[in-house]
Order: structure tokens, then sequence, then C-alpha cells
């Protein structure tokens, strides 16, 4: 079943515009981790983001993490027609045992 | 980071037969994982795959219809046993990162793209 759920299923913007995706699960988390789908390929490994953290930065990314909220977000500044994918993130509780479940994803459009 | 190949990376397949999809990684590690994601879903892991053990399959997957086989510390097959259409879907193999606090990154495979008819 999925942990979390993400907002917007579907994203549209313009080139150079910021691009902000919301992720909302529901139990304790160790770590929150996002990626990136270009078209039916693998994922990408954006950035993780630890229970105890509350921001972390990547070029031109910026996941926060709110567990208080059960959620997180990722915002992609100045994004470009590369950027367009589908982007999920997935919680996982932490140890070796520990599973990665994923939210249903957002499909962002960057147009020129 | 880890660096994961798949074999296949696609493949059109008629109902009844079986596939079987072949995961390396460039280095050794504990735990393989697949996971299955149909068409305009997301992902949902099907088994966790132990070297040296018979693997852990999540609710709603069984080792008849998707057996695994974990014969070393970079290599993983998972085979999806008389097909349906339903069984269309990106099939991912994942890893975790080998070391400390890295441990807890999962990569993925590119994926196999797995049609049925």
């Amino acid at each position: 079943s999925q942990q979390g759920e993400e907002d917007p299923q579907a994203l549209s913007i313009q080139e150079g515009e910021n691009a902000t995706m919301n992720c909302s699960y529901k139990t304790s988390i160790n770590n929150l981790q996002w990626y990136r789908q270009n078209s039916g390929r693998g994922l990408v490994h954006l950035i993780l983001i630890r229970s105890n953290e509350r921001e972390k930065h990547s070029g031109r990314l910026r996941v926060t993490l709110d567990t208080s909220k059960k959620s997180s977000s990722l915002l992609i500044t100045a994004s470009r027609a590369a950027d367009t994918a589908s982007y999920f993130c997935a919680t996982g509780g932490g140890g070796t045992a520990s599973k990665l479940t994923f939210g249903t994803g957002t499909r962002l459009q960057v147009t020129l | 980071s880890a660096v994961i190949s798949q074999k296949p990376s696609r493949d059109i397949c008629q109902r009844g037969t079986s596939l079987t999809i072949q995961c390396q990684v460039d280095s050794q590690v504990t735990m393989m994982f697949w996971y299955r994601q149909q068409p305009g879903q997301s992902l949902t892991l099907i088994a966790t795959a132990n070297q040296g053990s018979e693997a852990t399959y999540e609710s709603g997957f069984v080792i008849d219809k998707f057996p695994i086989s974990r014969p070393n510390l970079t290599f993983s097959t998972l085979t999806v046993s008389n097909m349906s259409p339903e069984d269309s879907s990106i099939y991912l193999c994942s890893v975790r990162g080998t070391s400390g606090r890295g441990s807890d990154t999962q990569y993925f495979g590119p994926g196999t793209r797995l049609t049925v008819l």
C-alpha cells in the first residue's frame, strides 16, 4: 500500500519558474527520499532527508521535512525543460530491514 | 552510489510464457529489491532478495508467480511466470548504498519494460 500521497498529481509550468511538490505520509519515518523518473525509465535518486533534519539543498533542489505534519516538499528553482519528469517521494523506517514505500508521484511538465 | 544494470531493457511477450529479468550491481550488496510499476502508477515492492536465503515477498506477491534467484552478492534474477496482460509493467531492481549513513540511500536500475499481449 502507498505510504504517502503527493500533490499536485500533475504540474505544468514555464521554464524559469519554480516548481513545488508536496508529499504527505502516515507513519513515523527515519528518512524520506525524493526520486525523479523520466518517461517510464529508471529512478534517479535526488536527495535524502533524515527525520532530524528540516531542510536540505542540492543544486537547484530544496527539500523540507516537517515531521509534526508528516509532510515534505520538493522545490525546484529556475526550472528547465529537462526537469520534465515524474517525481516521487519515498519513506523509509531506517535500519537494514526497512523497506522503502513510495508516494503516488507528481508529473511535472516544464514548457519553453 | 551503486551502478545497476538490467537485462532486458524491454520485451514484448505472449501470455502464458515466462520472462527472466537480470540485475547486476557494480558492488557487493546484502539486499536487493524488486519493484513493479504498473502503467501510470507508483512503485510497489515485490520482494527482498538476500544472498543465501529465500526471498521475502510482500503481500499480494507469491514465489510461484515471481521466483527470484540471488546466487551472489552482485546479481539477482526475477522471473515473471505464466504471464498475462495484467503483468505489463516496468520491473525495477534496487539496492541500498553500502557504507555508513549512505546505506539508507536506495538506488534503482534502469528498469525492464514488459508488455504482455
